[in-house]
């Protein structure tokens, strides 16, 4: 059975912190993403790896970097967390053709 | 950039009615993907359609791709409580290595 694991469902920490999402595959695949999902805004994607080492910048890359040593890992910081990166934070992975296949989610909470 | 515009963005229905969303983008897409996301779930791969003009049927969801490729639909005949989450499309987003994300179409059902 295909998976791709988050490395925490809820996470809550304080402003300012630095904050760690990490996302395995065990699917072999190049490509993978963190989306972020807020009520009313769909899905929002914020960096892409399409190989070890290799990154893009999505859509709201802002106040996120990432990082890919691995190719089965993929790593989300928050260098410094705001309240207003509170959200649900989707990684998914993708073998270039077919479906993405996401993980349960981290649903991230900023105080 | 591409964008893909989703319609409608709720939709509420009493059980046993039909429901469609409906799906645009601004170019040309080689294929649409459509993805179910349950409350309290994470995105789930439905089907994805290719050919121009291409009608696919699962069960109860009827899936279309526009004659130009620039449309697709989904149709739910008589809903049941079970089809209750957010349908969100996905096409090819101006690079080899990701999707873009219609914003989806939240659907209730009342039983």
């Amino acid at each position: 059975d295909v998976k791709v694991t988050q490395s925490s469902r809820y996470l809550v920490k304080r402003t300012g912190e630095k904050v760690f999402l990490e996302c395995v595959q065990d699917m072999d695949h190049e490509n993978m993403f963190w989306y972020r999902q807020d009520p009313g805004l769909g899905l929002r994607l914020i960096y892409f790896s399409y190989d070890v080492k290799m990154k893009e910048k999505g859509d709201i890359p802002e106040g996120y970097s990432v990082s890919r040593e691995k190719k089965e890992r993929f790593s989300l910081i928050l260098e410094s967390a705001s309240t207003n990166q509170t959200s649900m934070y989707l990684c998914a992975s993708w073998g270039g053709v077919g479906e993405l296949f996401f993980g349960e989610g981290s649903r991230l909470t900023v105080l | 950039g591409q964008q893909v515009m989703q319609i409608p963005q709720y939709q509420h229905v009493q059980e046993g009615e039909d429901f469609t969303t409906y799906c645009n983008s601004s170019t040309t897409l080689s294929n649409i993907q459509w993805y179910k996301q349950r409350p309290g779930g994470h995105p789930v791969f439905l089907i994805q359609l290719v050919k121009s003009g291409e009608v696919k049927k699962q069960k109860r969801l009827t899936f279309q791709f526009g004659e130009a490729k620039k449309n697709s639909s989904l149709h739910i005949t008589a809903t049941q409580t079970t089809d209750v989450g957010t349908y969100f499309c996905a096409g090819p987003g101006g690079s080899n290595y990701k999707l873009t994300f219609g914003k989806g179409t939240l659907l209730t059902v009342n039983p």
